[in-house]
């Protein structure tokens, strides 16, 4: 069963920059049959997603993280990952990888399933 | 952007009772509906795909129904382990979008 596993550094400062790395085993990143997100969860609130990642490199934000989020891919190393400009104190969540599988269907129509396969998630504490 | 909303916010209810869970679409998502339960210190699991499809694993006593913008979810006889967190989440190649979840706790 694959994996996915949050590394990151668990406090950060106001303003500055976070980077998160999402490490997949059991599975390739590259697989065409998966892509890859973000999720977060800010302490006693609902999930809100991030970003994905494709098995080609492309992306996709949500537009109302757009403008401070990058996420990125290491193939060799089958991690990806996501950084946070100009923190704030609302950027205060547990962070999750997790990962969407995905099928082409007889018409050429992608058909796409939820979020299957989470890690634990990391808590990052913005503070000075 | 779609928004997604759940009623209620928090259900209280007792072992065996049926329970039912509405989440409502800002509009159209089809079927591109999935089913979360979340418990303390741990990251969301899907129960429901498309709606109404049941991810494996999940006991049958789940269920989901609905299409449009009106879904619900329904746990037939609620167990001592079901007491959790439920997300509605609309899904797509694009875009992920949860709604503000449901907590069912003991009467």
């Amino acid at each position: 069963q694959p994996q996915v596993q949050e590394s990151g550094p668990g406090l950060v400062k106001p303003s500055e920059t976070l980077t998160l790395t999402c490490t997949v085993s059991g599975g390739s990143i590259s697989d065409e049959n998966y892509f890859w997100g973000w999720i977060r969860q800010p302490p006693g609130k609902g999930p809100e997603w991030i970003a994905n990642i494709y098995y080609t490199g492309s992306t996709k934000y949500n537009p109302s993280l757009e403008s401070r989020v990058t996420l990125s891919g290491d193939t060799s190393k089958n991690q990806f990952f996501l950084t946070v400009n100009s923190v704030t104190a609302a950027d205060t969540a547990v962070y999750y990888c997790a990962r969407v599988t995905y099928y082409y269907d007889s018409r050429g129509y992608r058909v796409v399933f939820p979020f299957d396969i989470w890690g634990q998630g990391t808590m990052v504490t913005v503070s000075s | 952007d779609i928004q997604m909303t759940q009623s209620p916010s928090l259900l209280s209810a007792s072992v065996g009772d049926r329970v039912t869970i509405t989440c409502r679409a800002s509009q159209s998502i089809s079927t591109w509906l999935a089913w979360y339960q979340q418990k303390p210190g741990k990251a969301p699991k899907v129960l429901i795909y498309k709606a109404s499809n049941l991810e494996g694993g999940v006991p049958s006593r789940f269920s989901g129904s609905g299409s449009g913008t009106e879904f619900t979810l329904t746990i037939s006889s609620l167990q001592p382990d079901d007491f959790a967190t439920y997300y509605c989440q609309h899904y797509s190649s694009y875009s992920f979008t949860f709604g503000p979840g449901t907590k069912v706790d003991v009467k």
